[in-house]
């Protein structure tokens, strides 16, 4: 089991370009997560899928999109990226209604100059 | 609303001596708490969690945690540090009946010879 992939692992935008961060897991996960982690902040909640076909907003969705593609890939895009977007994206899954603990990725660190 | 604070931003121990990070939360209703564990360029790994069963709760690598309903804490101890703890950690607390987590700020742990 590899359980959460995230691709890539570093990336360098320059401010309005585009780009999406992959999220993969092989659990078998109802549920997955996009965070970002900043300085201070602990980890954000940016987007959340509670099952394959849904998608909802977290705490910091603005500039953000999602997409779950199937059952096993959630994937986060930016679509105009600005350095406010400068952070660390982290990617997670769990099965809700098992006590909740999610399993993340190892991250993905971006730079918006 | 829920929320998460983590007393101190960074703790600093000598090896051997008794660790212990601080978790409050807020929450109208009863919780599950998580730590987490975050080594330097890597994603969070899962300490321990609390899920209404024992209050004592132990966890990986000798850790254990508390909750205390009165208090609305839950914090973390190790008896003794290794310099292998050094890391940051995350408390996160989640409602039931919802999978996602809000997280405290962090602390890091320094662990010194």
């Amino acid at each position: 089991n590899a359980g959460v992939t995230q691709t890539p692992k570093f990336q360098v935008l320059k401010t309005g370009q585009s780009m999406t961060l992959q999220c993969a897991q092989d659990m078998n996960h109802n549920s997955m997560y996009w965070y970002r982690q900043d300085p201070g902040m602990g980890l954000r909640l940016i987007y959340y899928s509670a099952s394959e076909g849904t998608t909802d907003k977290g705490e910091v969705p603005n500039g953000y999109n999602v997409s779950r593609l199937n059952k096993r890939e959630f994937s986060l895009r930016l679509e105009s990226a600005a350095p406010s977007q400068t952070s660390v994206y982290f990617c997670a899954s769990n099965h809700r209604g098992h006590s909740y603990e999610q399993y993340f990725g190892p991250g993905t660190r971006l730079t918006v100059t | 609303a829920q929320s998460v604070t983590q007393l101190g931003s960074h703790v600093s121990v000598s090896e051997g001596a008794l660790v212990l990070l601080r978790c409050n939360y807020s929450s109208s209703v009863p919780p599950y708490l998580f730590w987490y564990v975050q080594y330097p360029n890597q994603g969070l790994q899962l300490l321990l969690k609390y899920t209404s069963a024992a209050t004592l709760v132990k966890g990986i690598n000798g850790f254990e945690a508390e909750f205390k309903k009165s208090e609305t804490s839950f914090h973390l101890t190790k008896p003794s540090a290794h310099m292998s703890d050094a890391a940051e950690y995350f408390c996160a607390v989640t409602r039931r009946e919802g999978g996602k987590l809000i997280f405290g700020q962090g602390t890091e742990l320094s662990v010194k010879p």
